[in-house]
């Protein structure tokens, strides 16, 4: 049973619109939503995350949305570029050690 | 560059074999956790080291095992190797035992032929 779900496998974008990335979890114990972004040949790498005290979260062209009554959450990417082409992560943890759950990605691609 | 290290980046092998998957974390951190990516899957949490200590498992299979050494280095061992197997395995780190924000390596790709 997956936890985390990221339901578009893909999403195509043309450069300088914005990007949506979407993100659905079931386990309401979950309170902090981290998002990684992948590159071929490379793990993955941190690039936002949001606490559920918050719904909101900005870093630069990066913004992470938190729909806690929907369990939902969403990355804005502003303008895209074609550097962020890359398999987009979410994740999410539940308090204490609980390990971070993964959604299967969303694979973005922008277009130039 | 994260600052993590996995060796080796490809391994070939065929079934009811053994390997041993390497990660060297970031300098000063603690923590090591593995995670196992199939084919149009998710990172799979397989296990946690703190310190040298377990502190948290996923879904590991019994013929999977790990360990961190004093010098904070962790192996990975996959035995009696089947098909399914075949996937990349990535290490991470973190400072501390929290889970948040861990650092990947860039993987090691396992094929099992």
């Amino acid at each position: 049973d997956q936890q985390v779900k990221q339901n578009s496998p893909s999403l195509s974008v043309q450069e300088g619109r914005i990007s949506i990335l979407n993100c659905d979890y079931t386990n309401s114990m979950f309170d902090y939503f981290l998002w990684y972004k992948k590159y071929p040949a490379e793990g993955p790498t941190f690039l936002i995350s949001i606490s559920s005290i918050k719904d909101k979260n900005e870093d630069g062209r990066f913004t992470v949305f938190l729909n806690k009554s929907a369990k939902h959450l969403s990355l804005h990417i502003v303008p895209s570029q074609p550097g962020d082409s890359a398999v987009y992560f979410c994740a999410a943890s539940a308090p204490g050690n609980t390990p971070l759950v993964f959604g299967k990605g969303t694979r973005l691609s922008v277009i130039a | 560059d994260s600052g993590v290290t996995q060796t080796p980046k490809h391994l070939i092998t065929a079934t009811g074999q053994r390997v041993t998957l390497r990660c060297s974390p970031r300098s000063g951190d603690l923590s090591v956790y593995w995670y196992q990516q199939s084919l149009d899957q998710g990172l799979q949490f397989l296990i946690q080291y703190y310190n040298g200590e377990e502190r948290a498992k996923g879904n590991i299979l019994e013929r999977f095992s790990a360990q961190q050494f004093p010098d904070l280095h962790s192996e990975l061992n996959l035995s009696s190797l089947e098909l399914g197997d075949s996937a990349l395995y990535f290490c991470a780190s973190s400072v501390m035992g929290q889970t948040y924000e861990q650092y990947f390596g860039p993987g090691t790709r396992l094929t099992v032929t």
